[in-house]
């Protein structure tokens, strides 16, 4: 399987949005309800922060939101804080688990 | 509390088989429902999911390493093993186990990670 496609960075202000897109295929994102999303700060683990394309695990801030249409997934962050600067990989399950690049997230 | 920690040799040769041990806590394996699972990561790149084990002992790997995987539980240590045979320095990376919600679901809590170098 191929990874899924996500941009390799955005950046945003402290108080905008930003939108992480997740593109894959009617074989994994767009046939599945199971995408995740998950935050990594440099040299720690990954944490979720949406499962089930657009649930979010108790103690995720509601700033973060998910949301999937065809064949891409994305991640809405609204509200930037600093703490939010991360990197964030989407996830699908496809019969197995497919992970998408990752994307650097900078808050200017 | 959940919480999963990830033990292993930090060092291992080129052809030979790594063995990492995933010991948990705060849920049980025998549960239906829960599953646990391995994701490596190499330095500056991306997550990539290796295997699965769930509550029934039925067993998942990656199509693309799955000659070379082999996972296992023991539920009264409440560990998982998973062992990768004839290791090579594209190997290399930080390998975490996390907990699984299964079939399909998400990996909602991770281990710390043990990074793994492979070199002669």
């Amino acid at each position: 399987q191929s990874a899924l496609t996500q941009p390799r960075s955005v950046s945003g202000s402290p108080g905008q949005s930003v939108t992480i897109s997740c593109t894959g295929t009617s074989s994994d994102v767009g046939g599945y309800n199971y995408v995740s999303w998950y935050q990594q700060h440099p040299g720690k683990a990954p944490k979720l922060m949406i499962y089930d394309v657009s649930k979010r695990p108790s103690g995720v801030p509601d700033r973060f939101s998910g949301s999937k249409s065809g064949n891409t997934a994305s991640l809405t962050i609204s509200g930037l804080q600093a703490e939010d600067e991360a990197d964030y990989y989407c996830c699908s399950y496809a019969g197995s688990w497919v992970f998408g690049g990752g994307t650097k997230l900078t808050v200017l | 509390q959940v919480t999963l920690r990830e033990s292993g040799p930090a060092l291992v040769k080129p052809t030979q088989t790594l063995t990492l041990t995933c010991t948990f806590s705060g849920f049980s394996l025998s549960t239906s429902g829960m599953c646990v699972s391995w994701i490596r990561q190499p330095p500056g790149k991306a997550l990539e999911w290796l295997a699965l084990i769930d509550w029934d002992d039925d067993k998942y790997y990656s199509t693309s390493l799955k000659t070379r995987l082999t996972i296992s539980k023991d539920t009264s240590k409440n560990q998982v093993v998973l062992t990768m045979t004839n290791m090579d320095p594209v190997d290399t990376a930080t390998y975490y186990c996390a907990r699984t919600s299964c079939p399909f679901g998400a990996f909602d809590i991770w281990g710390q990670g043990t990074m793994v170098t492979v070199s002669s």
